[in-house]
């Protein structure tokens, strides 16, 4: 998998919006970008993908650079149910789907009330 | 529906014992891949498996081997445990070519 760069920790406060970025320069055309969160004492929970376009889903909205080589994972309003570790992913693709992913050691993401 | 489910959820295994680990893959896929994670660290792709064959493999050694059933589920078996081996162990399924994993909460073994 193309490597990427989170910070270690970031913070924020409930009911605001929390911009989580990653930066992955070695990015080639056909990489998606995939995100997952680990919340505590759970496995992780997929949160979004894209390719090259902007993409919303119920859970978060994931913005990425015009040349690709970062992209910004968007919590509009967090909560402190959003307290976890975000993985941002760039998977091998084989053709086949889902292969195996490379987790790094993400974002801790801390949420204050 | 029910997701993925894992058993068991937490176990105690003594150097160079054997363990078997069991998963249910959500309903509907066909596609199972195991984890590993460490402490304080993320996880680490041991091997998917499709159509009861090993599709990819992470770098693991042959101390890590699987099982796929007709019904998808699938085990994880592990010899010769080492302290190291100590970790969560996750699984998770997918469509065969579905680009979302969907987890099961792990099963975390411990090896004295």
């Amino acid at each position: 998998d193309a490597k990427t760069t989170q910070p270690n920790s970031m913070e924020s406060n409930e009911e605001e919006p929390v911009h989580l970025p990653c930066n992955h320069s070695t990015i080639s055309g056909t990489d998606y970008i995939h995100w997952y969160r680990q919340l505590p004492s759970q496995g992780p929970e997929y949160v979004i993908h894209g390719l090259t376009s902007n993409v919303n889903n119920r859970m978060a909205s994931l913005a990425i650079a015009e040349d690709r080589k970062s992209s910004t994972l968007i919590l509009h309003r967090a909560t402190l149910r959003d307290a976890a570790v975000y993985y941002c992913i760039l998977p091998k693709d084989s053709g086949g789907g889902a292969d195996g992913l490379t987790f790094g050691k993400g974002t801790h993401l801390i949420i204050q009330p | 529906d029910a997701g993925v489910t894992q058993s068991p959820t937490h176990l105690i295994k003594t150097r160079g014992q054997q363990v078997t680990l069991r998963c249910s893959p959500k309903s509907g896929h066909d596609t199972v891949s195991w984890y590993q994670q460490a402490l304080g660290q993320g996880p680490q792709f041991i091997f998917q498996y499709y159509e009861e064959e090993e599709r990819q493999r992470g770098n693991f050694p042959d101390r890590f081997s699987g099982h796929q059933f007709p019904n998808y589920s699938s085990e994880l078996n592990v010899n010769a445990l080492l302290l190291g081996d100590s970790a969560l162990y996750l699984c998770a399924s997918s469509l065969p070519t579905g680009r979302e994993l969907f987890f099961g909460e792990g099963s975390r073994l411990t090896v004295l």
